[in-house]
C-alpha cells in the first residue's frame, strides 16, 4: 500500500520560499503510472490543486500559483517537492501531498497533512 | 475553469436517514473525471467514488454516485456515525486540471 509523508518547516516568514518534501513508501515513484501532487486546504476552508509532477519530470501548475511554484521529483529517494516563493499570510494552509494513478485522475493516497504558518 | 458549486452548504440528518448531496459544475464535465471524496476533521481527504459512479476499494456500498454533464449527485443510503463528515466533488480536465468543489458539511441532528 502506497504511503505518503509531509515533512518540512512549519512556520515560514512572509516574503520567503514555503519548501515541502514528501516521502512516498510503498511504491516507486519511478515505476510510472502514477502522478504526484500537492494539494493545500485554508484553515476552515475547501481544496486548492497546487499542481502535479510524473515520474518523469513533467510538470503542470494551477495557473493562479503558477508564477511561484516549483515542484521537483528525487526518485533516488523517492521523493517530491513543492517550493513555494514570496509567501503572505494567504499561504497558511494544510498542505496536503497526493498520488494518484494515470487514468482515473483522482487522488488515491494522500499524505497526513502539513500545516504551514506564514508570520513574522 | 470549471467552477464546481455543491449544495446544500450543510445537511443536518440523523443515524439511519438517507444523505443527497449535489454537485453542479459550470460546463459539462466528462463522467469519467468525476469524483467524490470524505474528509473528516483532522484527517486528509479520502476517495470514494470515481468516474461518477464507481466506488473506491473498500467503500461499504451504502454510497452511490450518479449523474451526467453538469449534475452530479452523491447518495449515502442510511447514514451510519461515521458519515458524518464534509464531502467535496473533484473534476479533472480543462485549466487548472483538477478543482474541488467547496463542500457539504453532513452534521447530526
Amino acid at each position: 500500500q502506497v504511503q505518503l509523508q509531509e515533512s518540512g518547516p512549519g512556520l515560514v516568514k512572509p516574503s520567503q520560499t514555503l519548501s515541502l518534501t514528501c516521502t512516498v513508501s510503498g511504491g516507486s515513484i519511478s515505476s510510472g503510472g502514477y502522478y504526484w501532487s500537492w494539494i493545500r486546504q485554508h484553515p476552515g476552508k475547501g481544496l486548492e490543486w497546487i499542481g502535479y509532477i510524473y515520474y518523469s519530470g513533467s510538470t503542470y501548475y494551477n495557473p493562479s500559483l503558477k508564477s511561484r511554484v516549483t515542484i521537483s521529483v528525487d526518485t533516488s529517494k523517492n521523493q517530491f517537492s513543492l517550493k513555494l516563493s514570496s509567501v503572505t499570510a494567504a499561504d497558511t494552509a494544510v498542505y496536503y501531498c497526493a498520488g494518484g494513478v494515470v487514468g482515473a485522475m483522482t487522488y488515491d493516497y494522500w499524505g497526513q497533512g502539513t500545516l504551514v504558518t506564514v508570520s513574522s | 475553469e470549471i467552477v464546481l458549486t455543491q449544495s446544500p452548504g450543510t445537511l443536518s440528518l440523523s443515524p439511519g436517514e438517507r444523505a443527497t448531496l449535489s454537485c453542479r459544475a459550470s460546463q459539462s464535465v466528462s463522467s469519467s473525471y468525476l469524483a467524490w471524496y470524505q474528509q473528516k476533521p483532522g484527517q486528509a481527504p479520502r476517495l470514494l467514488i470515481y468516474g461518477a459512479s464507481s466506488r473506491a476499494t473498500g467503500i461499504p456500498d451504502r454510497f452511490s454516485g450518479s449523474g451526467s454533464g453538469t449534475d452530479f449527485t452523491l447518495t449515502i443510503s442510511r447514514l451510519e456515525p461515521e458519515d458524518f463528515a464534509v464531502y467535496y466533488c473533484q473534476q479533472y480536465g480543462s485549466s487548472p486540471k483538477w478543482t474541488f468543489g467547496q463542500g457539504t458539511k453532513v452534521e447530526i441532528k
